[in-house]
């Protein structure tokens, strides 16, 4: 079955950047797209961008463009996003997500990661 | 951008009860919308897609309806597992999201 197993929580400082991944399995990576999202408790969720895994092509939502940097690893079906200069506007759950077939609907998410920027 | 105006914000409802939540683009969106469903400290699932298709293993109390601007999720015969948030999204452009609407049995 579909499985996007993300990483653990982080806790990091103003300024500072985090790599956030998500190793998927149970379908074929190379010729798929990930999104990832941004949810802070409570609120609504936000569309980061895309990524092609079989060409690393991109997407992004013109608010995290600088922002976020989204990456694929096709030897070990994982995809990555970076978050640089963060603050504690960054603190957030992150979600990536599978889009559907052919739309930009999303039934496969991870389990979300939680990152924390403070000093 | 697409706006997506979703309402209520939050809900009160009986076990039993039909409920209806509204989601509202700031323009036409061709019935490219999903509804999903999120519990606390989880992931959102999919319910409904293409406005009025139900995602595979979505229990039939749940419907989709609408066009144009305007679409709907209806619970009817609400359970005690239906208690949640549950936000649309739409698809003609990048992917915007509701505001949400956040359920509680009364």
């Amino acid at each position: 079955q579909v499985k996007l197993q993300q990483s653990g929580a982080e806790l990091v400082k103003p300024g500072a950047s985090v790599k956030l991944s998500c190793k998927t399995s149970g379908y074929t990576f190379s010729t798929s797209y990930m999104s990832w999202f941004k949810q802070i408790p409570g609120q609504s969720i936000e569309w980061i961008g895309m990524i092609y895994a079989g060409d690393g092509g991109t997407g992004y939502n013109q608010k995290f463009k600088g922002k976020a940097t989204l990456t694929v690893d096709t030897s070990s079906s994982t995809a990555y996003m970076d978050l640089s200069s963060l603050t504690t506007e960054d603190s957030a759950v992150y979600f990536c997500a599978r889009k559907g077939s052919p739309y930009n609907w999303f039934a496969y998410w991870g389990q979300g990661t939680l990152v924390t920027v403070s000093s | 951008d697409i706006q997506m105006t979703q309402s209520p914000a939050s809900l009160s409802a009986s076990l039993g009860e039909t409920v209806t939540i509204e989601c509202r683009a700031s323009e036409d969106i061709y019935n490219g919308l999903a509804w999903y469903q999120q519990k606390p400290g989880k992931s959102p699932q999919l319910l409904i897609y293409n406005a009025n298709s139900l995602h595979t293993g979505v229990p039939s109390r749940f419907s989709g309806s609408g066009s144009g601007t305007q679409y709907s999720l209806k619970i009817n015969s609400l359970q005690s597992e239906d208690v949640a948030s549950y936000f649309c999204q739409q698809y003609y452009d990048y992917p915007t999201f509701g505001g949400g609407t956040k359920l509680e049995l009364k």
